[in-house]
């Protein structure tokens, strides 16, 4: 079955700590896009990417890097610059930009937390 | 830019009741329009989607909403709830033309009671 595929399910960081989240497609989808869930506050936008080789940032991503160098392949990494890294982080991906009307489709998250 | 206000942080009702999510929008361009639900400790699953046409649309589990243009409001409903449907519910936009960008609003936990 097509789908997302995010891993770990639960992942907790020491402080100074660099943590990589992996997410991976096999849906063929051109574009990609990282969330922040905080109780109460929604999902907000990290980064998102289009195309291989090439992101932008999204509304928070302060503290956050991505890279995109595999279609399939959009990993997030919470750096030590992040202070307050404890959410669930959601990764989803959609047919790209000549798609627009499509929706985008999600993985079941990894939660990260502050040991 | 754009903006999604969801009215109800929870909303609680029993078994086989009528319910209605709110969701109001804001936004300076066309836009698209989605209900996705939570489950517990999951992703996000689409209910439906809103692109153009006919201003009620339905979705899967039996939801339905309809688009209200002039009062940039795009409400859920389900006439008779299931113990299942105990879920957090998102309303999102995304501009038309572009970066697929979703806003979201806050999200509504929907409570089943039996």
């Amino acid at each position: 079955d097509g789908g997302i595929t995010q891993s770990p399910k639960y992942l907790f960081r020491k402080e100074g700590q660099n943590v990589t989240l992996s997410c991976e497609q096999n849906l063929n989808h051109d574009a990609m896009y990282w969330y922040r869930q905080d109780p109460g506050q929604g999902l907000r936008l990290i980064y998102y990417s289009q195309i291989v080789n090439d992101f932008q940032k999204g509304d928070i991503a302060e503290g956050y890097s991505v890279s995109r160098e595999k279609k399939e392949s959009f990993p997030l990494t919470v750096t030590s610059a992040q202070k307050n890294p404890t959410a669930f982080y959601l990764c989803a991906s959609s047919m790209g930009v000549a798609y627009s009307n499509q929706p985008q489709h999600f993985g079941d998250g990894t939660r990260l937390s502050i040991l | 830019a754009q903006s999604v206000t969801q009215l109800d942080s929870q909303v609680p009702v029993f078994e086989e009741a009528p319910v209605e999510l709110r969701c109001n929008y804001s936004s300076s361009v066309s836009v698209y329009l989605f209900w996705y639900v939570q489950y517990p400790n999951q992703g996000l699953q689409l209910l439906l989607k809103y692109l153009s046409g006919s201003t009620l649309v339905k979705g899967i589990n039996g939801f339905e909403a309809e688009f209200n243009k002039s009062q940039t409001s795009f409400h859920l409903r389900k006439p008779s709830v299931h113990i299942s449907d105990t879920a957090e519910y998102f309303c999102a936009v995304s501009r038309r033309q572009g970066a697929q960008k979703l806003v979201f609003g806050q999200g509504t936990r929907l409570t089943i009671n039996p």
